[in-house]
């Protein structure tokens, strides 16, 4: 079965960096292609960004571009999301998410990671 | 952006009876290959998301068959013929027509009276 575990989040001062990793097993993760979502405490969901299988194409949600950059290993099933420049309202609980349908939606979710920010 | 409106924000229900959440969208959402991305999230307290419905009406595997979807253009609807208790949660349409970026409803709220 399709498992996604995040892990990496954690404190952090603004203006500082965190790497998130999400480790895929269940699925052909090389053939897929894979997002992160966020939900700020009390929140709804919040679309971060987006990777092709390949790793050719990239979004990002305009409230993180230029921040952060999303990348993968397929080598290793882990994708990743680096986050610089961090600010308060980045605190949230991120989740990995498996693309469905070349880029139509998300299928199945991560347990997600707390990221933190506050100094 | 596409935006999409959820209501109501929050559902009262009794058990057993039928729930009905509303979802729509700033812009069609049917793609230019014909089919329309429109797909339904639960989130039960203290979980991560679930899918439950893609392509407005298609249920994923091991879906109770009391959750059905509806609706085209830009106009879609969730329903819950009979609520148990297991359904209390936070549910979620989202778009994935026209993206980026692919966006979420404000979720509705179900809980039980």
């Amino acid at each position: 079965q399709v498992q996604l575990v995040e892990s990496g989040g954690g404190v952090v001062q603004p203006g500082r960096s965190l790497r998130l990793s999400c480790a895929a097993s269940g699925f052909t993760f090389s053939s897929y292609g894979m997002h992160w979502v966020r939900q700020a405490p009390g929140k709804g969901l919040e679309w971060v960004a987006v990777i092709s299988y390949d790793e050719n194409n990239k979004y990002y949600a305009d409230s993180v571009k230029g921040r952060f950059t999303i990348s993968r290993d397929n080598s290793k099933n882990t994708l990743y999301l680096q986050m610089n420049s961090l600010r308060a309202e980045d605190t949230a609980v991120y989740y990995c998410a498996k693309d469905w349908a070349m880029g139509r939606g998300v299928d199945y979710w991560g347990q997600g990671t707390l990221v933190t920010v506050s100094s | 952006d596409v935006v999409m409106s959820q209501s109501p924000l929050s559902l009262p229900v009794t058990l057993g009876q039928p729930a009905s959440i509303s979802c729509r969208s700033s812009q069609s959402l049917v793609h230019s290959d014909g089919t329309t991305y429109l797909n339904w999230f639960q989130q039960r307290p203290g979980e991560s998301p679930r899918r439950l419905i893609y392509k407005v009406s298609n249920r994923d595997p091991g879906v109770p068959d009391r959750f059905s979807g509806s609706g085209s253009g830009t106009d879609f609807t969730l329903k819950i013929s009979r609520v148990e208790a297991e359904d209390v949660g936070v549910y979620y349409c989202m778009q994935g027509t026209h993206w980026p970026p692919f966006t979420f409803g404000g979720g509705t709220k179900v809980e039980i009276k």
